[in-house]
């Protein structure tokens, strides 16, 4: 079955730091998408980024950047000279063909906080 | 667009008592989800569906109910209230099941089941 795993239950950084968020997946599929969704104080879901199991580049947006690796099922989010504004719960999530590519399976989610 | 909307935005139930939570999506999305967010957890999925008329169970269906008339809205019933059901409701939608598309969520509903 599929399974996300994101150890790191709550991380605390002084405003400018550097910070990585580990995502650690299992799949038996070899198509599969990953993505990372924030959740400000405020509640609601924002989606961030997704990335298919054929695309292993890395990428980059803004202060965001995103580390896939097949080798070790590994999707870790970094932000780079964080800020106050990044203090959330961040989720990292798996469609495979167990759900037909239909439903998402969510990590505990990380929560950031930034203090300034 | 307003995206999804999510009614009411809190709530207090008594245990045994029952109500729906709505849903809406005026995106013309095929697919719409209702999850569960406990504290330090995840979300659970626990009912979804692929369109008007077509619905299915998640991980965590017992206790819920759900039914898609039409393809805007998504409501989900509890029957019969108990605290273990005490949580956050999210309702989210996507264009299809490809996974290329993200879900799309509502702000959430604060239900507390005492």
């Amino acid at each position: 079955a599929q399974k996300v795993t994101q150890a790191q239950t709550e991380i605390s950084v002084v405003e400018k730091e550097d910070v990585t968020l580990d995502c650690v997946y299992e799949t038996r599929d070899t198509t599969y998408y990953l993505f990372w969704y924030k959740q400000p104080p405020s509640g609601e879901l924002v989606f961030l980024i997704r990335r298919n199991s054929f695309d292993e580049q890395n990428e980059i947006s803004g202060r965001y950047s995103w580390n896939f690796q097949k080798s070790t099922s590994s999707f870790n989010f970094t932000i780079t000279a964080s800020q106050v504004v990044d203090s959330a719960v961040y989720f990292c999530a798996l469609s495979d063909s167990n759900s037909g590519y239909s439903t998402l399976t969510f990590g505990k989610g990380t929560m950031l906080l930034v203090s300034p | 667009n307003a995206g999804v909307t999510q009614t009411p935005k809190f709530r207090i139930l008594k245990i045994g008592q029952s109500m729906t939570l709505q849903c809406a999506q005026d995106m013309n999305h095929n697919y719409m989800y209702w999850y569960r967010q406990d504290p330090g957890m995840g979300l659970k999925l626990i009912y979804y569906s692929v369109g008007a008329g077509i619905t299915d169970k998640g991980e965590v269906p017992n206790g819920y109910n759900v039914s898609r008339s039409t393809t805007e809205d998504f409501p989900l019933r509890l029957e019969l209230a108990a605290p273990s059901q005490t949580s956050v409701y999210f309702c989210a939608s996507s264009f299809r099941a490809n996974p290329r598309r993200e879900q799309y969520f509502g702000p959430g509903t604060r239900l507390t089941v005492t």
